[in-house]
């Protein structure tokens, strides 16, 4: 059964770091990896989509990686602002099936 | 850009009602999801929705859940006798063809009293 875990489960940082969330995967039979953004009470946003056959996907300051093999996935952020400030959930969709399975989340914290 | 929109924002229901949540997807949008979140613990698959009919449901979907397209816009969960435990915030969801991104509407806060 596919497990994903996201370490660290909270974060703080001034604003202006460069900070990496990092997801683990114990199935690397994926058929893509998906980062969203979650604000309090909100719903989830998607960020990056990254599909099994690609390394990595970007999107402004925002760098994804993945490492199907090992059953990684890392976010990357650059030059981070407080409007970053959400927990960051990443979430696997298997080879077999629709479901996306998703871990427990980073929440960032981005002080000022 | 087109969005998932859900309705209501929070509803409050007694314990042995029934409710009905609602979603309209994004338009051209194929494939159709019910997700729940349990407050502090992780976001959970309930069921995949396509072609009119369901295509996957984990073991939380049981006989009191189904869903429902009908009309060419909206779609529908449906909790037939709530319990405490269903208090959850419930998110739908959908996605194009393909490998294409899931989208998520903004949800619905059950409470069940």
């Amino acid at each position: 059964k596919q497990e994903v875990t996201q370490i660290p489960a909270a974060l703080s940082v001034p604003e202006g770091e460069n900070l990496v969330l990092n997801c683990s995967f114990t199935d690397s039979a994926i058929y893509n990896l998906q980062w969203f953004r979650q604000d309090p009470g909100k719903g989830l946003t998607s960020l990056l989509l990254i599909q099994s056959s690609q390394r990595e996907q970007t999107s402004g300051r925002l760098n994804a990686s993945l490492d199907k093999s090992s059953g990684r996935s890392t976010l990357y952020i650059a030059a981070s602002q407080p409007g970053d400030s959400a927990t960051y959930l990443c979430a696997v969709r298997n080879q077999a099936g629709t479901a996306l399975i998703f871990g427990k989340g980073t929440t960032l914290s981005v002080s000022s | 850009e087109p969005e998932v929109t859900q309705t209501p924002s929070h509803q409050v229901t007694q314990m042995g009602q029934e409710v009905i949540l609602r979603c309209v997807p994004i338009s051209n949008h194929l494939y159709f999801y019910w997700y729940r979140q349990i407050l502090g613990q992780k976001v959970e698959f309930l069921v995949s929705f396509y072609n009119n009919e369901i295509s996957e449901k984990s073991e939380i979907f049981d006989d009191q859940f189904s869903v429902e397209r009908p009309d060419g816009s909206n779609f529908t969960l449906k909790i037939r006798s709530t319990k405490l435990e269903d208090s959850a915030m419930y998110f739908c969801a959908s996605r194009g063809q393909g490998n294409s991104p899931l989208h998520f509407g903004n949800g619905t806060r059950l409470t069940v009293t």
